[in-house]
Formats: C-alpha cells, sequence, structure tokens
C-alpha cells in the first residue's frame, strides 16, 4: 500500500536558518506529492504541491521538487521565520484511491 | 468565502456516552471527507463523500461509527458508544470535486477527548 516517511522531529531552528524536512514515499503508479501546514489551532493548509516526476512546487519560500527515482519530496525553505512555527504534513495522493496518504508530521519551532 | 466550518471545537464525553460532530464544507464542494488524527500523527481518512453517497467508508469501524450527509451538503459523524481509544481529532475536509487533483481544504477540527 501507499506510504509516507517523514523526518522525525521536533525541529529548532534560529530565524534565518535553512530548513530541509525530508519526505520520502512508497505508492504504486505516478501518486501527486504535497506538503500541508498546520498553525497552532488552525486545520491543515496546503503549502505546495507536484503533480509529476521532476515538477518543483512553491510558496511562500518554500519548495520541494518531486523525484520519481528517489521517490522523495523534501521540503526547503532558505531563510525561516519566526512565523514559520508549525507542524508540517507530507502526504501523496494515489490517482486511484483518491485519497491524502500524510506522513506523521514533523513539528517546526523557529526561534528569534 | 468561508472555509471549512466544524463543531464542536472541543469536546470532553465519559466512555460509553455517545458524541456526534457536525460538518459545513465550502458552498459548491461535492466531494466531503471525514479523517482521524491521532496525536503525534497525519490524518487517516474514515470516509469520503461525493454528493450524498459514501464512496469510501472502508476504514470507518462501523461497528460503533456512522456517518450521514443528506442532501449532499453538510455531514454528521457519530460515535456510539465511545471509548478511550477514540479519543483524538476529527477533521472535516472538502474538494470541489472527485478528480484526484482537486485540493482538499481543512477544517479546525474537533478535539475529543474521552474519560
Amino acid at each position: 500500500g501507499n506510504s509516507v516517511t517523514q523526518m522525525e522531529g521536533p525541529v529548532t531552528l534560529s530565524e534565518e536558518a535553512f530548513l530541509t524536512i525530508n519526505c520520502t514515499y512508497t505508492a504504486t503508479g505516478y501518486p501527486s506529492l504535497f506538503w500541508y501546514v498546520q498553525y497552532p489551532g488552525e486545520g491543515l493548509q496546503l503549502l505546495l504541491k507536484a503533480t509529476k516526476a521532476d515538477d518543483k512546487g512553491s510558496n511562500k519560500g518554500f519548495e520541494a521538487t518531486y523525484r520519481k527515482e528517489t521517490t522523495s519530496f523534501h521540503l526547503e525553505k532558505g531563510s525561516v521565520q519566526v512565523s514559520d512555527s508549525a507542524v508540517y504534513f507530507c502526504a501523496l495522493l494515489s490517482g486511484s484511491a483518491r485519497q491524502l496518504t500524510f506522513g506523521s508530521g514533523t513539528q517546526l519551532t523557529v526561534l528569534p | 468565502e468561508a472555509g471549512v466550518v466544524q463543531s464542536p471545537r472541543y469536546k470532553i464525553i465519559e466512555k460509553k456516552q455517545p458524541v456526534a460532530f457536525w460538518c459545513n464544507p465550502i458552498s459548491g464542494h461535492n466531494t466531503l471527507y471525514w479523517y482521524l488524527q491521532n496525536l503525534g500523527q497525519g490524518p487517516e481518512l474514515l470516509i469520503r463523500y461525493e454528493n450524498e453517497e459514501a464512496v469510501d467508508d472502508s476504514q470507518l469501524p462501523k461497528d460503533r461509527f456512522s456517518a450521514e450527509r443528506l442532501k449532499g451538503v453538510d455531514s454528521t459523524l457519530k460515535i456510539q458508544p465511545a471509548e478511550l481509544g477514540d479519543s483524538a481529532v476529527y477533521l472535516c475536509a472538502s474538494s470541489l470535486d472527485e478528480r484526484g487533483g482537486s485540493e482538499q481544504y481543512f477544517g479546525p477540527g474537533t478535539r475529543l477527548t474521552v474519560t
């Protein structure tokens, strides 16, 4: 079946540091890949997505590239801010199952 | 545009009691999802509706959980009776249609505590 493995947290960084959160997946076919963010007390929000190999999703300074050869979709940001503190979830959508499969989430805390 | 609305936001009940959660999806969204999110985990799908039809309920524990989406708009998820292990966040999401790439929008969730 489908599965998503995320880098375990929590991750604590200083403001303006470089961020990488690793994500690898197992899926049949050609899934779409997503990063969702969950701020305290709020629902999950779509951060970025990529629907085919070598696509790069980007939003709010965050980027992730769909790497089929390594089955990865690592999240990166060049300079994090305190406001980026949240839980980040990697997810995949299998075309046949039409349901999102999530990783376990990575808690990010950015200190001023 | 209003997002996905869920109520209540928090619920504390004793075990063996019934509980119900309500979700109002984004206007015009045909597909509605209920997810279960345990502490420190990612959400897991419980049931998916296309309009008023439950098209995927394979992961819904049907001995105690039930759901309905009358008229293809609002939805209710019920647990009867609740068990200690049901303590979790119950998330509702909606999307415009059933296409694989259609973005899912999530509500804030209902945090259930069973004592």
